[in-house]
């Protein structure tokens, strides 16, 4: 059974920094690109981010470019989201997905992580 | 980036009725368009990919279709558990991009 389990949310200030971790199980993750999806507080989902199969490449939304960097661990079957630059208008559900192979879309899903940048 | 135009924002149905949601694309997508259910306090589940394909295990009463750039979501024979959040996904270009949501209400 494919399992995706994010930790490390939270309450941050502005500015600074929060890591979230994916810890996947069920299949075999270094097959399989990954990705960040986020969702505001009664809002609609948003693509973060994703990171090739391998690691070799990595994609993200404009609004997080330069603040988020998202990077896995293959031997541990780890996904990773560092968050800096924290803004208030990142306060967000942020859930690790699996994209289909070849494919933007996604057939997996954790259960999320609430992360709320507050002073 | 491709806009997903995502209607009615919500709406309420009786048990056993059809419903049909709506998505209309900025730009040709090639027919790569998913739909997600969301029920309060869940992630997300795929629920159809590439216009009209089923995902393993959704119920046969979920349909997809297309017209141009518009997108359907019908849903027919409505039980209580299709009370949810609906959404859907262009998954043809970078950025993925998601539509606004329907909320399905059963009466």
């Amino acid at each position: 059974e494919v399992q995706l389990v994010e930790s490390g949310g939270g309450l941050v200030q502005p500015g600074r920094s929060m890591k979230l971790s994916c810890a996947a199980s069920g299949f075999t993750f270094n097959n399989y690109d990954m990705a960040w999806v986020c969702q505001a507080p009664k809002k609609g989902l948003e693509w973060v981010a994703t990171i090739r199969y391998d690691g070799s490449s990595t994609y993200y939304r404009d609004s997080v470019k330069g603040r988020f960097t998202i990077s896995r661990d293959n031997a541990k079957s780890t996904l990773y989201l560092q968050l800096d630059s924290l803004r208030s208008e990142d306060t967000a559900t942020y859930y690790c997905a699996r994209p289909r192979v070849y494919e933007q879309l996604f057939d997996y899903w954790g259960q999320g992580v609430m992360v709320t940048v507050s002073s | 980036d491709i806009q997903m135009t995502q209607s009615p924002a919500s709406l309420s149905a009786s048990l056993g009725e059809t419903v049909t949601i709506e998505c209309l694309a900025s730009e040709d997508i090639y027919s790569n368009l998913a739909w997600y259910q969301q029920k309060p306090g869940k992630s997300p589940q795929l629920l159809i990919y590439d216009t009209s394909s089923l995902q393993d295990g959704v119920p046969s009463r979920f349909s997809g279709s297309e017209s141009g750039t518009q997108y359907s979501l019908e849903i027919n024979s409505l039980q209580s558990e299709d009370a949810a959040t609906y959404f859907c996904q262009q998954h043809h270009d970078y950025p993925p991009t998601f539509g606004g949501g329907t909320k399905l209400e059963l009466k």
